[in-house]
């Protein structure tokens, strides 16, 4: 079975330019989530899905942060206007039942320049 | 809010050898799970193993180990016979079990390193 897939596993981008990150979830997983990974904060929830409907953003640092999730097999995470400080690895989880496992994506690590 | 604890930021481990690696948590809610993941440099995280707060048992899966103890409100994971390739940072995660509250918070890490 393929796990979670997301793309682009890199991505370096200038101050300003808009970001798009993508996740397609394990077949059959209701919850995705987003996370973003950095030396400083550790591991951050962002926000996260339940068949398909977003239930918690308050991990959202800024407006300048969307997600969304049209369908079950596709999520993806947008920077409009990327800043420096958003630079870290992103990653996209997902998970079948809400008490147990999540299973992570390779990540995409994002450099802004 | 829940939080997490793994005071050992970095630990040395003989190939071979068992390693502990030690984890507190600080919740109020008596439904949670303990969760622990592996980060290799190549970056992914990986699942280990889990272990419920009503589960009687410490769960075990092949050589990974949790030493479950719920009085001290400790998870710590036990390595046995470690390999080369378990050099690594090892996250410790936590869910409480309330509805629409499916968040992990994960501990700092501990880097574990085997040595040959």
């Amino acid at each position: 079975d393929a796990g979670v897939i997301q793309s682009p596993r890199h991505e370096v981008t200038e101050m300003g330019q808009e970001v798009t990150l993508r996740c397609k979830p394990i077949s059959g997983h209701d919850y995705l989530f987003w996370y973003r990974q950095t030396m400083m904060r550790g591991l951050e929830l962002l926000i996260y899905f339940n068949n398909n409907v977003p239930i918690d953003d308050s991990g959202m640092p800024e407006d300048r942060f969307s997600a969304k999730m049209p369908n079950a097999s596709f999520s993806n995470l947008k920077i409009q206007p990327s800043e420096p400080r958003d630079s870290a690895v992103y990653f996209c989880a997902s998970s079948k039942d809400r008490l147990r496992e999540q299973f992570f994506g390779p990540g995409t690590r994002l450099t802004v320049l | 809010a829940q939080k997490i604890t793994q005071t050992q930021p970095g630990m040395f481990v003989q190939e071979k050898e068992a390693v502990t690696l030690d984890c507190t948590y600080d919740t109020s809610d008596q439904s949670y799970g303990l969760f622990w993941y592996k980060q290799p440099s190549s970056g992914e995280m990986i699942f280990l193993i889990y272990q419920g707060s009503y589960d009687e048992q410490n769960a075990t899966e092949g050589r990974y180990s949790l030493n479950f103890q719920k009085a001290r409100k400790s998870a710590n994971l036990v390595i046995s016979a470690s390999q080369l390739g378990d050099s690594a940072m090892y996250f410790c995660a936590m869910r409480v079990s309330r509805s629409n509250d499916y968040k992990l918070s994960f501990g700092a890490g501990t880097t574990v390193t085997v040595r040959a």
